[in-house]
């Protein structure tokens, strides 16, 4: 059963425009929430994170939202620029509870940004 | 400022070969643990974490295994590799505090 899904394989945006990687999850046991970035060959990249005690989330070009009724966050890109394709992790932690702070990811978004 | 080290790069091995990733960390004491697995075209699947010395948790049942010699060094291992433990495997920490975890380069496992 996959708790953490992002139903898009792919995204292609042009750069200066917007990019929206979604992500649905299914436990509602998870109250923290990572966006990771990943280029061929190499590990994944902390990007930003959110608390369930929080809606949004900002850094620079980067916000992520939260809703946990839908039990859906999106990751928004503002501009996008062509180093920013690569391929997005969601992933969820259900904290201390039980877990020992385990991640649980979701299967990527590849994001490409055409100049 | 702390960083995570994985060696090799890259590895082939034939089918039957044991294996060994290493993976340690440095400037940080007591970090949790993590080894990951990216087959090809899926996501990132969790195979064992260590939150201490000789403490090791199994996510998954498989013919690999790991261990925590020292606080902070992590091994994977395997005594007889096949076909199907080709992949990218990570090993990320977490520091005390929060639930990021952070990421080595990765080692490309092919088993032939």
């Amino acid at each position: 059963d996959q708790q953490v899904k992002q139903n898009s394989p792919s995204l292609s945006v042009q750069e200066g425009r917007i990019s929206i990687l979604n992500c649905d999850y299914t436990n509602s046991m998870f109250d923290y929430f990572l966006w990771y970035k990943k280029y061929p060959a190499e590990g994944p990249t902390f990007l930003i994170s959110i608390s369930s005690i929080k809606d949004k989330n900002e850094d620079g070009r980067f916000t992520v939202f939260l809703n946990k009724s839908a039990k859906h966050l999106s990751l928004h890109i503002v501009p996008s620029q062509p180093g920013d394709s690569a391929v997005y992790f969601c992933a969820a932690s259900a904290g201390s509870g039980g877990s020992n702070y385990k991640l649980t990811f979701g299967k990527g978004t590849l994001l490409t940004v055409n100049p | 400022s702390q960083t995570i080290h994985q060696w090799p790069a890259t590895l082939v091995q034939p089918v039957g070969s044991p294996l060994s990733l290493e993976c340690t960390v440095e400037g940080t004491s007591n970090p949790n643990l993590y080894w990951y697995r990216q087959a090809a075209g899926r996501g990132l699947q969790l195979l064992f974490y260590s939150v201490g010395i000789g403490q090791i948790s199994s996510e998954v049942p498989q013919n690999l295994s790991a261990s925590r010699p020292q606080d902070r060094q992590f091994i994977l291992s395997s005594k007889k590799l096949l076909l199907s433990d080709s992949g990218f495997y990570l090993c990320a920490w977490r520091p005390g505090g929060t639930d990021t975890q952070y990421f080595g380069p990765g080692t490309r496992l092919t088993v032939l």
